[in-house]
């Protein structure tokens, strides 16, 4: 199975700051890659698809980058909503595998 | 609006079985693919099985081959998972997830979950 692994696993910013998390896969996935963002309580909700993606309604402040085995996700403003816990997805392989996640909070 | 509703959920002794249903609306249940997603209590997000818009294609992670069957009725718009021989490892709350294409991209909208406990 594809092993994808996200850095950092945790951060702490402030509002405004840029944040980059960055997912790494373990073989090539071309641009088979999703970013997800889940609150406390929540349920996750797509933000980046194929990669570089948004989905609609999904604020411009996040973009996705990569190819291959590198991946980034950046919020160019961190909000105060941003806060939460970020997931990758890899759909170029079955299983379908998630990466551990990375968690965003207030410094 | 897209709505996903899981159901299905509970608390199940270890090697039953149970079945997950989820009630699809606000889009075109058959254009798309269907998956399903779980998340242990406190853990990450662990992709589980996927069906193709027409219910031919089957694809399922390496912890529910051999167990789990995910099927669709699309006259209904309605998605299943039957789970057999149930596992502590297994507890987790299960979400539906509705994928962007007709088989396996990113999951673009999801249920609420429903909480299944495999405890003695």
């Amino acid at each position: 199975a594809v092993q994808l692994t996200q850095s950092p696993s945790s951060l702490s910013a402030s509002v405004g700051d840029r944040v980059i998390i960055t997912c790494r896969a373990s073989q090539g996935i071309s641009t088979a890659l999703a970013w997800y963002q889940q609150k406390p309580g929540k349920t996750p909700e797509l933000l980046i698809y194929d990669a570089s993606n948004l989905k609609s309604g999904v604020p411009s402040s996040f973009s996705g980058s990569g190819s291959g085995t590198e991946f980034a996700l950046t919020i160019s403003s961190l909000q105060p909503e941003d806060f939460a816990t970020y997931y990758c997805q890899q759909f170029h392989d079955f299983p379908l595998t998630f990466g551990g996640g990375t968690r965003v909070d207030i410094k | 609006q897209v709505q996903l509703v899981e159901s299905g959920g509970g608390v199940v002794q270890p090697g039953r079985s149970l079945r997950l249903s989820c009630a699809a609306s606000g889009f075109i249940f058959r254009s798309y693919g269907m998956h399903w997603v779980r998340q242990a209590p406190g853990k990450g997000l662990e992709w589980v099985a996927v069906v193709s818009h027409d219910g031919r294609n089957k694809y399922y992670a390496d912890s529910a081959k051999g167990r789990f069957t995910i099927s669709r009725d699309n006259s209904k718009n309605t998605l299943s998972l039957q789970m057999n021989n149930l596992r502590a490892e297994d507890t987790a709350v299960y979400h539906c997830a509705k994928d962007v294409r007709i088989e396996a991209a990113a999951q673009d909208y999801w249920g609420q979950g429903t909480r299944v406990t495999v405890s003695s």
